[in-house]
């Protein structure tokens, strides 16, 4: 079945960086786009990024355009986050979730990992 | 795109019908034919679990007491008879756009009575 379990949360100081990664199993890893999505406590669910199978297309949110950048090893069936400039409102539960197809829009997600967990405080 | 869902909270008794609706600013209905709205169900502790995608198709593994409908601008999530598994925070997303850019809705939280 599918699975994907992110990793790389934890607590980290605003202006810092932190590296998310999320592990597929389960399914053909390097067939499908993938995207990150997060949830700020108390908030509903904001999309941030997506990259298609071979990496060679990325999308980013206005909110994270130029500090997030999004990646992938299909070799290692990993997906990354890489989050730099981090600030207090990107404190959130992060998700990946795998995309319908290869990753071109129109499209949605159909498979989401537990998320991790990023506090950004000083 | 803009995605407005209403009610934002529901309470229901077990076996009673639900209904949550969500409007979008913009249509969602692709050159295609298929309009990109879809619904998920975010249980606590649990990853948000896609039930309906381009409006009205079961995903897979999703009872048939879910339903999806609407076209355009208007959509609808039904649930014929609630169940006590049923209790979580549902969510209408767009993926029409292009360049991408998802949104969601803000969320309905559904209780049981």
């Amino acid at each position: 079945q599918v699975q994907l379990v992110e990793s790389g949360g934890g607590v980290v100081q605003p202006g810092r960086s932190l590296r998310l990664s999320c592990v597929a199993s389960g399914f053909t890893f390097s067939s499908y786009g993938m995207h990150w999505v997060r949830q700020a406590p108390g908030e509903g669910l904001e999309w941030l990024a997506d990259i298609w199978y071979d990496e060679s297309h990325k999308d980013y949110a206005d909110s994270v355009k130029g500090r997030f950048t999004i990646s992938r090893d299909n070799s290692d069936n990993t997906l990354y986050l890489q989050m730099k400039s981090l600030r207090v409102e990107d404190t959130a539960v992060y998700f990946c979730a795998r995309d319908r197809s290869y990753g071109s829009s129109p499209s949605w997600m159909d498979y989401w990992g537990q998320g991790t967990l990023v506090t950004v405080s000083s | 795109i803009v995605l407005t869902q209403s009610p934002l909270s529901l309470t229901v008794a077990l076996g009673e019908p639900a209904s949550i609706s969500c409007r979008s600013s913009q249509s969602l209905l692709h050159s295609g034919g298929y309009n990109f709205l879809q619904w998920y169900l975010h249980k606590p502790g649990q990853p948000p679990q896609l039930l309906i995608y381009v409006a009205s198709d079961r995903a897979p593994g999703v009872p048939d007491r879910f339903s999806g409908s609407g076209s355009g601008t208007d959509f609808t999530l039904k649930i014929s008879r609630v169940e006590a598994e049923d209790v979580g925070v549902y969510y209408c997303m767009q993926g029409l756009q292009t360049p991408p850019m998802y949104s969601f809705g803000q969320g309905t939280k559904l209780q049981i009575k």
